[in-house]
């Protein structure tokens, strides 16, 4: 039973369209991510959700927009998607945020951009 | 701003040796350190969950150190085996990642 999980896996799409990745966790934590892993493998967090609320946006754009219906799911979409958005996308959850738990990570969705 | 580096960002060792990454980070005003692996196509994985009061953590073969005075941790690993072969990252107050060293181990 996977903990983190994410759809789609795999997203080939063309440039200035808009897309959805969506994440949903069962572990009951309060607190979830999403991070971006770039062509050189370095994570950076984009978002953090604590219940429902947006705790951190780091200098993202403005074209993502997470969107958090419920605490066990956070969606991340894109708007008119630009070459450089190719990229991991990583969806995470830990219990409480700031406390230092164990963060949990999804299998990753692999955006191309064309 | 926080940052994080991870020094080798490769290491190819054989099967058997005991190793050391590293990690160092520049604010020492960390809640907790943690270290992950990540398999080629795989999402990361926890090993070690080091709060900003601890010293060390132990799981298995695995030791991570951590000494928020001079900003760096650790992660050994002993008696290395092939199936040990990822990319290691370790990260400040889960958010601020290093770039990760890619371990190979041979058999």
């Amino acid at each position: 039973d996977t903990a983190v999980s994410q759809t789609p896996k795999y997203l080939v799409t063309q440039m200035g369209n808009d897309k959805s990745i969506k994440c949903e966790q069962n572990l009951g934590h309060d607190t979830m991510y999403w991070y971006k892993q770039d062509s050189k493998k370095f994570l950076k967090i984009m978002f953090s959700y604590n219940n429902k609320e947006l705790i951190i946006n780091e200098t993202v754009p403005n074209r993502f927009s997470p969107k958090s219906p419920d605490k066990a799911h956070l969606n991340l979409h894109i708007n008119s998607l630009e070459l450089g958005d190719s990229a991991v996308y990583f969806c995470a959850s830990s219990q409480v945020i700031t406390s230092g738990n164990t963060i949990y990570f999804g299998e990753g969705s692999w955006l191309t951009v064309v | 701003k926080q940052e994080v580096t991870q020094i080798p960002a490769a290491l190819s060792v054989p099967e058997g040796e005991n190793l050391v990454l590293n990690c160092s980070f520049t604010d020492s005003a960390i809640y907790n350190l943690q270290w992950f692996r990540q398999d080629p196509g795989k999402g990361l994985t926890s090993l070690l969950l080091i709060q900003s009061s601890q010293r060390e953590q132990t799981s298995g073969r695995l030791n991570a150190s951590l000494d928020k005075s001079s900003g760096r941790s650790t992660l050994y690993i002993a008696a290395s085996q092939p199936g040990d072969s990822a990319t290691y990252l370790c990260a400040v107050n889960d958010m601020r990642f290093g770039a990760g060293t890619r371990l190979t181990v041979k058999p």
